[in-house]
């Protein structure tokens, strides 16, 4: 596609239930992450996929979180038993390997 | 532990004025250095880019300064517009991964 695109924009979710967040990256972008941004902070790194692979997943903040990427694609992350200290924007970026990151609109998730 | 610090969470500019964005950062590996506007409700967008063996690069009315010895670089914005009122963030490349800071918020009024 033209962007990268993520999906849901805005998720409302009860504390203790899971959540999917998808990014759709760049056609032809190698370099995929995930950030979030929590409120008044500035963007947390979470996870870096080089293709399917996440060589570097130290930003995930618990157990609770993981990350897969398909056919050098879509990527979703997962969150599950969700606590009220994950609500936050989170932000998807693609890169072509390069030094150049765009970003989606982000997911704002807000837990209850 | 923070990397890249912008130690100014606001910054109030008066419409055609400078405004000065600051960064500071603690990593001597970073090799390239970047200033991302960001508004509400959206994904942050590219804006300027430094590497690390330059010492300034300009583009339009945004220049951006780096001073490697101090660990130091900053985002002039000349004149500012009351479009460019957003969060900017510094970011900082070393090898594949971007470190931000935690974002300026710049409000330019008319």
């Amino acid at each position: 596609g033209a962007g990268v695109s993520q999906s849901p924009s805005n998720k409302v979710t009860e504390k203790g239930k899971d959540v999917e967040l998808r990014c759709d990256p760049i056609s032809g972008h190698t370099a995929l992450y995930w950030y979030r941004q929590s409120l008044g902070q500035g963007l947390e790194f979470l996870i870096y996929f080089q293709g399917n692979s996440a060589p570097d997943k130290s930003g995930l903040p618990s157990d609770r979180f993981s990350a897969e990427r398909t056919g050098g694609s879509v990527s979703t992350l997962t969150i599950q038993r969700t606590q009220q200290e994950d609500s936050a924007v989170y932000l998807c970026a693609s890169s072509p390997s390069g030094k150049g990151y765009t970003f989606g609109s982000g997911t704002r998730l807000t837990v209850v | 532990d923070q990397q890249v610090k912008q130690n100014s969470p606001s910054l109030s500019v008066q419409e055609g004025r400078i405004s000065i964005l600051n960064c500071d950062y603690t990593n001597s590996m970073f090799d390239y250095f970047l200033w991302y506007k960001k508004y509400p409700a959206e994904g942050p967008t590219f804006l300027i880019s430094i590497s690390s063996i330059k010492d300034k690069n300009e583009d339009g009315r945004f220049t951006v300064f780096l001073n490697k010895s101090a660990k130091h670089l900053s985002l002039h914005i000349v004149p500012s517009q009351p479009g460019d009122s957003a969060v900017y963030f510094c970011a900082a490349y070393n090898d594949y991964k971007l470190s931000f800071g935690a974002g300026t918020t710049v409000t330019v009024r008319a």
